[in-house]
């Protein structure tokens, strides 16, 4: 079964305090993995799209890469305001769904930066 | 523009109540989805509508009826609903089902039944 496991659950980071967060998948045909940032009683904002193993993104403080097992979320000298759930999520083809792909989302990880 | 409207933001009602969540995109997407949230849960997905047919019905019980009206329009009917339906509910849409593209989410509606 396809499955997308984050960790660490939770981080606590003072700011400009640098961390990474991962993501690692076991999916069958991977069409893509992305990365979403999630603030309280919010929908997720898209930030990421990364397709092939050794592909890199970044945006402001932060930066995503991919391998074929895992992917990380670095952050640069957080800032208070980098505070949120951020989650992600595997595009494969979904069970029985005669060739659709679906985001699968992984449990996120809750990040809050003290100033 | 990438963005998902979802009304109402905030809905409280009752177990015999009837209520449509309602979403809405402009960005030409072909594929649209319903995702249902807890508390410190990840997204779980509930219906795909694809070329506005119903592609995907994740097991979500009847009380819960999508409607696809054009390609812009996404609804969810409610009714009868039980407390433990209380979520947020998310609307999102993406260029296609079978398609290697993200999907944009809107801001959510968050359900509470009493």
């Amino acid at each position: 079964e396809d499955q997308v496991t984050q960790s660490p659950e939770a981080l606590r980071l003072q700011e400009g305090e640098s961390s990474s967060l991962n993501c690692s998948y076991t999916v069958s045909g991977l069409r893509g993995l992305f990365w979403y940032r999630q603030d309280p009683g919010k929908g997720p904002e898209f930030l990421f799209t990364l397709y092939s193993a050794g592909e890199e993104k970044e945006k402001e403080r932060l930066k995503a890469t991919l391998t074929k097992k895992e992917s990380f979320l670095h952050i640069t000298a957080p800032k208070p305001e980098d505070s949120a759930t951020y989650l992600c999520a595997v595009q494969a083809l979904f069970h029985a769904s005669g060739g659709s792909y679906i985001p699968t989302f992984g449990r996120g990880t809750s990040l809050i930066v003290h100033p | 523009d990438t963005e998902v409207t979802q009304t109402p933001k905030h809905l409280v009602m009752g177990m015999t109540n009837k209520k449509s969540l309602k979403c809405e995109q402009h960005m030409g997407h072909r594929a649209m989805y319903w995702y249902k949230q807890k508390a410190k849960k990840p997204p779980e997905l509930m219906f795909v509508y694809s070329y506005e047919k119903l592609s995907i019905n994740e097991s979500v019980p009847s009380r819960f009826s999508p409607e696809c009206p054009n390609s812009s329009l996404l609804n969810l009917h409610l009714h009868a609903l039980q407390p433990e339906d209380s979520a947020l509910y998310l609307c999102a849409s993406s260029l296609g089902t079978d398609m290697n593209t993200e999907a944009f989410f809107g801001q959510g509606t968050r359900l509470t039944v009493v």
